[in-house]
């Protein structure tokens, strides 16, 4: 059975201070793994797609990298708009539905 | 990417009534799914909307509580039939365009955030 956990649970940053986030799957087969931005009472909004292991996105202040059993979201110099729940999720290689993480809460502090 | 609206935005209902949530998408697509989100939780996928046959339900979602429709390729909608307080969630639709990109990426309406008393 595919699954995804994220770590940590909830994070806390000063604004500037940079940090990551981890998304640990196994699957049968990746696919894909997508990372989503989530504000409260909003829909996850996509972030980054990453296929195989060695693959790097950027965008904007984040970095997203990937290995054969785990994902990283660099977050570099944060600022409070920041704040948001970091979801994570990943695809089977026979296109099997998305099996999402619980996702990181982050805030970042002025 | 497609531009996604869901009907209604919120809801309180009283247990034992249904909800119908509407999702509209601005553009043919080719796969619609289903999600809730539980207080505090993730995305747990209900079912995959199919376009002009019987919805997909994953394990624990029953068509009887959760009929879904998908009459052409930019719209759907779920029912949550006979509400309990359980039932609170948000609810929402999402959509994967695999005629136009190269990726699998599903992109997320805006959710129904559904109170039932």
């Amino acid at each position: 059975e595919d699954q995804v956990t994220q770590s940590p649970e909830a994070l806390r940053l000063q604004e500037g201070e940079s940090s990551s986030l981890n998304c640990s799957y196994t699957v049968s087969g990746l696919r894909g793994l997508f990372w989503y931005r989530q504000d409260p009472g909003k829909g996850p909004e996509f972030l980054f797609t990453l296929y195989s292991a060695g693959e790097e996105k950027e965008k904007e202040r984040l970095k997203a990298t990937l290995t054969k059993k785990e994902s990283f979201l660099h977050i570099t110099a944060p600022k409070p708009e920041d704040s948001a729940t970091y979801l994570c999720a990943v695809q089977g290689a026979y296109g099997q539905n998305f099996v999402f993480g619980p996702g990181t809460r982050l805030s970042v502090l002025p | 990417s497609a531009v996604i609206s869901q009907k209604p935005s919120r809801d309180i209902c009283q247990r034992g009534t249904s909800l119908t949530i509407q999702c509209q998408v601005d553009s043919q697509v080719t796969m619609m799914f289903w999600y809730r989100q539980q207080p505090g939780q993730s995305l747990t996928l209900i079912a995959t909307a199919n376009q002009g046959s019987e919805a997909t339900y994953e394990s624990g979602f029953v068509i009887d509580k959760f009929p879904i429709s998908r009459p052409n390729l930019t719209f759907s909608t779920l029912t949550v039939s006979n509400m309990s307080p359980e039932d609170s969630s948000i609810y929402l639709c999402s959509v994967e365009d695999r005629w136009r990109g190269s990726t699998d990426t599903q992109y997320f309406g805006p959710g129904t955030r559904l109170t039932v008393l």
